[in-house]
């Protein structure tokens, strides 16, 4: 099984462009959860979801949209990049969200410049 | 928010035993997670405790204490290679995984 899969693994934006993180998992999990990691930090959790169709916001969401149209995937959209929004994005996934394990994907690298 | 609580840094030496310590907020809170982060890496789940008590797998031991909303990792016979940052993570009702700020442990030979 791959698990959790995240691309692309490094980008750098211009400030004011607008991208999409892609994530994908293979282990029908219900649970699907945005984080992003700062220089030196924890993990902020931006989005996420609790099967197909239904999204809800986390810690940190303004600047960045969701969606979930189906089990396996769950994409993450940067509107208009800015230099705040640069780190290091993780996505993971659980197969309930009560206290289990978490899956990761291996992260994006995101530079907004 | 739910916010946690752990130390920033911590060294010990090749083969020693090590505690990282967390205390965490005790509303809507439900359960205790260890992470372990590489530099460079994704987090790895380490070990969950929902009970109070000790849990144990191979040489990382992970501890929980509701009435003093606290809990520990306890890593044995330290190896290089453990040398990560690690966190805990609580769960919380309606908040999903509120993750602490990770603690840097650096083995020494």
């Amino acid at each position: 099984n791959a698990g959790v899969t995240q691309t692309p693994k490094f980008r750098i934006l211009k400030i004011g462009q607008s991208m999409t993180l892609q994530c994908t998992q293979d282990m029908n999990h219900n649970y699907m959860y945005w984080y992003r990691q700062d220089p030196g930090m924890g993990l902020k959790l931006i989005y996420y979801s609790v099967g197909a169709g239904i999204t809800d916001k986390g810690e940190v969401p303004n600047g960045y949209n969701v969606s979930r149209s189906t089990t396996e995937d769950f994409p993450l959209r940067l509107e208009l990049a800015a230099p705040s929004q640069t780190s290091v994005y993780f996505c993971a996934s659980s197969f309930t969200g009560f206290g289990e394990k978490l899956f990761f994907g291996s992260g994006t690298q995101l530079s907004v410049l | 928010g739910q916010s946690l609580e752990q130390p920033s840094e911590v060294t010990a030496v090749e083969g020693a035993i090590v505690q990282i310590n967390c205390t965490y907020q005790t509303s809507g809170f439900y359960g205790l997670s260890w992470y372990q982060q590489h530099d460079g890496g994704a987090p790895t789940f380490l070990s969950y405790n929902a009970l109070d008590g000790l849990e144990e797998t191979g040489r990382f031991s992970s501890f929980l204490s509701r009435s003093d909303s606290y809990g520990y990792l306890l890593l044995q016979e330290l190896q290089m290679k453990d040398s990560a940052s690690y966190f805990c993570a609580g769960s919380y009702y309606g908040q999903n995984f509120v993750f602490g700020p990770g603690t840097r442990l650096s083995v020494l030979p």
